[in-house]
């Protein structure tokens, strides 16, 4: 069945330091990978879009890459702050079956000050 | 705030009793999605409703569940005969309706506790 697999789960570095999120996704029908970060209390919030027919997107201080052959796709964060520390939730989606969104299980994020 | 709004935030309530929770959408989003999260995973896709028309429903979503968008805007997600394990966030989000996959904006959930 359709699986995306997000690693590392949980994530510690210093301020300034560049972070990297890893993902993996099974249905090679999907076409739309959205990254979500999520605060606590709060409900997931879109940071970044990548869609399949581009291999890198980048937004100020971050970035996201795809590898469609491998399935493949990472988030980007450099320059860290202590207000990225969050939840971080990749997450894959196809043009079919009512555009559901499969998340992986995400990423704790956290930045030292 | 135009976002998507999810009432009530938090539910608590005695195992056996039904539960209604409401999502209004971002008004100009014809596309609006039911996800349940629980503590340290993402969110699980429960259903999709394009416009009043419900589309798509997951298999987690058992027959004590039910979603309705009568007119197209907002969102009711009863669930009847509560059990334990439906303890979770319960979110709701939107998107814009075309052909492709759109950015889907989330509520802040609400949170349901089965006592």
């Amino acid at each position: 069945g359709e699986n995306v697999e997000q690693h590392p789960s949980t994530l510690s570095v210093q301020e300034g330091d560049s972070a990297v999120i890893k993902c993996t996704y099974s249905d090679s029908a999907s076409n739309y990978f959205p990254w979500y970060k999520q605060e606590l209390g709060k409900g997931p919030q879109l940071i970044i879009d990548i869609r399949s027919n581009v291999g890198e997107k980048k937004d100020q201080r971050i970035a996201v890459t795809l590898n469609k052959t491998a399935k493949h796709f990472s988030l980007h964060i450099t320059e860290t702050q202590p207000e990225d520390s969050a939840v971080y939730f990749c997450a894959a989606s196809k043009n079919t079956g009512g555009f559901k969104t499969i998340f992986g299980a995400g990423t704790r994020l956290f930045v030292k000050a | 705030d135009t976002g998507v709004s999810q009432n009530p935030r938090h539910k608590i309530t005695k195992r056996g009793q039904n539960v209604t929770f409401r999502c209004d959408p971002i008004s100009e989003h014809n596309r609006l999605y039911w996800y349940r999260q629980t503590l340290g995973q993402g969110p699980e896709f429960l259903t999709y409703f394009q416009n009043e028309a419900q589309l798509e429903k997951s298999r987690l979503l058992s027959d004590r569940f039910s979603a309705e968008r009568p007119k197209g805007s907002f969102s009711t997600l009863e669930i009847q005969r509560t059990e334990q394990g439906d303890s979770a966030m319960y979110l709701c989000a939107s998107s814009l309706g075309t052909g492709s996959n759109q950015p889907q904006h989330f509520g802040d959930g609400t949170r349901l506790s089965i006592l």
